[in-house]
């Protein structure tokens, strides 16, 4: 029972446009919302959350939207970078101090030179 | 390094062996998760731990997985009798605090399994 969904395994964007990466979840009682950036060989890295509260947060050039009703948030990144290829991973967590990280289970971004 | 910090970074076991995974967590850190990433899947949460206490294991194997995080040192994951369905990345992250959603991650071990 996967609770946090990423439909798109992949996407290709060409440098200086927009990606936008979906993610979907299930349970309702999900608080908060995070992205994470994973390149090859290495760990997770955080980029970048949205509470419940908040339909829209911003960071530089990733802005993540959530659309409570539609249990829907995306992650769009302006203008895109090669750098920015790696595997993004969507996670939620609830609103408990012990409830744990779920992930969703990524998508590969690619950014065409 | 200030960071989390993984070893091995690759583990190479027969069927039937022990793994042991070891993570020293940020500095300060007293909170421990760690998440196992099959090839082609996403992170799959396995457990979170407290200094010396297990706070939800609720993704961990019934059998033959089990994790500590001991008032000193690092937090270990242990696999006994290793099978191929084992042979994963594994992934520990911390945290300082309760309710803190931003983890740190490690880079993992890749364990082979043959």
């Amino acid at each position: 029972d996967q609770q946090v969904k990423q439909n798109s395994p992949s996407l290709s964007v060409q440098e200086g446009r927009i990606s936008i990466l979906n993610c979907d979840y299930t349970n309702s009682m999900f608080d908060y919302f995070l992205w994470y950036k994973k390149y090859p060989a290495e760990g997770p890295t955080f980029l970048i959350s949205i509470s419940s509260i908040k339909d829209k947060n911003e960071d530089g050039r990733f802005t993540v939207f959530l659309n409570k009703s539609a249990k829907h948030l995306s992650l769009h990144i302006v203008p895109s970078q090669p750098g920015d290829s790696a595997v993004y991973f969507c996670a939620a967590s609830g609103k408990t101090s012990y409830d744990k990280v779920i992930f969703g289970p990524g998508t590969s971004l690619s950014v065409i030179p | 390094n200030a960071g989390v910090m993984q070893n091995p970074r690759h583990l190479v076991r027969r069927r039937g062996q022990e793994a042991r995974l070891r993570c020293s967590p940020v500095k300060g850190h007293s909170h421990v998760y760690w998440y196992r990433q099959l090839p082609e899947e996403g992170l799959k949460f396995m457990v979170y731990l407290q200094k010396e206490n297990i706070i939800d294991e609720s993704g961990m194997p019934k059998e033959r997985f089990s994790a500590e995080f001991p008032k000193e040192g690092p937090s270990i994951l242990r696999i006994q009798q290793v099978v191929r369905g084992d042979s994963a990345a594994y992934f520990c992250a911390s945290s300082p605090m309760r309710g803190t959603e931003k983890l740190f991650f490690g880079s993992g071990t890749q364990l082979s399994v043959l």
